[in-house]
């Protein structure tokens, strides 16, 4: 069975410049989460969407947003971007079990890694 | 106080031995914890999950809660060269009743041939 899938693998853009990066679910999960993970740090949680609604949103600008699709995909962007974005951005899947949004295993995908200059 | 802590190591363990790695946590109403490991320049990989206090087990992996103590462990048995990574702690973390989950900074295992 495929697993998560990101695109692109590598991006680099120019301060300023906007950024969109996409998520295709493992089949059959329906809630995509987005993190961020810098150098020497764990990932950080930007979004939750579950049924293309939000269901969280962690500590970033409002220059970071998201969306899912009817098929379960997921995009996120970044506007005006600064050096400080240059990370690496996960996105992760789960199944919307019996135990709910948040305690469901999360899956990872193989992340996108941004680099602005 | 962070929210989930793990020391950073490295931790180095020889071959075959059992290589313990701790977390901590801050909520006490957290009711599910991960592990994850991460080789160098890739993504989390999902090693397990436990949400009742005690054991679990999964082949060569055990991981320990204790919800008193707000403490969660993972011990490797029989370690190997291939389990030299970087192991992520992660819980839900509910802050002003928005929950996330929330990773810590990871402890680097280093397996000694």
């Amino acid at each position: 069975d495929a697993g998560v899938t990101q695109s692109p693998t590598h991006l680099i853009k120019t301060r300023g410049q906007h950024v969109t990066l996409r998520c295709s679910p493992i089949s059959g999960h329906k809630s995509v989460s987005w993190y961020q993970q810098v150098l020497g740090q764990g990932p950080q949680f930007i979004f939750q969407y579950y049924e293309k609604e939000e269901r969280g949103r962690g500590n970033f600008p409002d220059r970071f947003s998201a969306r899912q699709f009817p098929n379960y995909s997921s995009e996120l962007n970044v506007n005006a971007l600064l050096l400080g974005d240059s990370a690496l951005y996960l996105c992760a899947s789960s199944w919307e079990g019996q135990r709910g949004a948040w305690e469901d295993e999360q899956y990872f995908g193989p992340g996108t890694r941004l680099t602005v200059t | 106080q962070k929210e989930v802590e793990q020391n950073s190591g490295p931790l180095s363990v020889p071959e075959g031995a059992i290589a313990s790695l701790n977390c901590t946590y801050s909520d006490r109403g957290s009711q599910s914890f991960f592990w994850y490991r991460q080789y160098s320049g890739k993504s989390p990989e999902l090693i397990m999950s436990i949400y009742s206090n005690g054991d679990k087990e999964d082949g060569r992996f055990t991981a320990q809660l204790n919800k008193a103590s707000q403490y969660v462990s993972l011990l490797i048995r029989d370690s190997q060269p291939s389990d030299s990574a970087t192991y992520l702690c992660a819980v839900v973390i509910s802050n002003f009743g928005n929950e996330k989950l929330t990773f810590g900074t990871g402890t680097r295992l280093t397996i000694i041939p």
